[in-house]
């Protein structure tokens, strides 16, 4: 069965320091994984897609990472901020499952000013 | 470009009444997808549209629930005789056709519906 975990599922930090969220998958014939936040009471906003051929996909201070052989994602977070502040989703897209996203079950973060 | 559009933002219903959420996809995007999150809980797949037609409905509830993305309009997602269970915020997204993995979904801002 097709499996996306996130540990932890909450995170508290200080303002300035650099956060990294984990995404385990248990299927590695994946198309593409992708990284979302989501704030409390809103919808989902695409942050990165990192598709099967790439290592790791950056945008401005956000930078993500995949690695199908151990069934991982990460997302880094640099120098975060209390804007930064939300529930952070990852989501893979296997070849099994056509076209569905699997989720996982998101890491709630918490920046402190 | 106006995103994926969902409404209502806000829908209550009494129970035994039916609910109709409705979504129209971005603009050249032909994939319709429907997701619950039920309260404290992770993103649920429901359903998979293209126009006129179901892909793949395994996430739907067996009864009550119905879902159409019509050759003209929005997509549909029909919730018939609601409950309290039924209470949840209901995600639409959308995609263009396979393009080999590169596409990614947009997501709307959701309907939440609350059953009373």
């Amino acid at each position: 069965k097709q499996e996306v975990t996130q540990i932890p599922a909450a995170l508290s930090v200080p303002e300035g320091e650099n956060l990294v969220l984990n995404c385990s998958f248990t299927d590695s014939a994946i198309y593409n994984l992708q990284w979302f936040r989501q704030d409390p009471g809103k919808g989902l906003t695409s942050l990165l897609l990192i598709q099967s051929s790439q290592r790791e996909q950056t945008s401005g201070r956000l930078n993500a990472s995949l690695d199908k052989s151990s069934g991982r994602s990460t997302l880094y977070i640099a120098a975060s901020q209390p804007g930064d502040s939300a529930t952070y989703l990852c989501a893979q897209r296997i070849k099994a499952a056509g076209n569905k996203l699997t989720f996982g079950g998101g890491t709630r973060v918490l920046v402190k000013p | 470009n106006a995103g994926v559009m969902q409404n209502p933002r806000h829908l209550v219903r009494r129970r035994g009444q039916e609910a109709r959420l409705r979504c129209s996809p971005m603009k050249g995007h032909s994939h319709v997808y429907w997701y619950r999150q039920l309260p404290e809980e992770g993103l649920k797949f429901m359903v998979y549209l293209q126009k006129e037609n179901i892909i793949d409905e395994s996430g739907m509830p067996k009864e009550r629930f119905s879902a159409e993305f019509p050759k003209e309009g929005p997509s549909i997602l029909r919730i018939q005789q609601v409950v309290r269970g039924d209470s949840a915020a209901y995600f639409c997204a959308s995609s263009p056709g396979w393009t080999g993995g590169a596409e990614g979904y947009t997501f709307g801002s959701g309907t939440r519906l609350t059953v009373v």
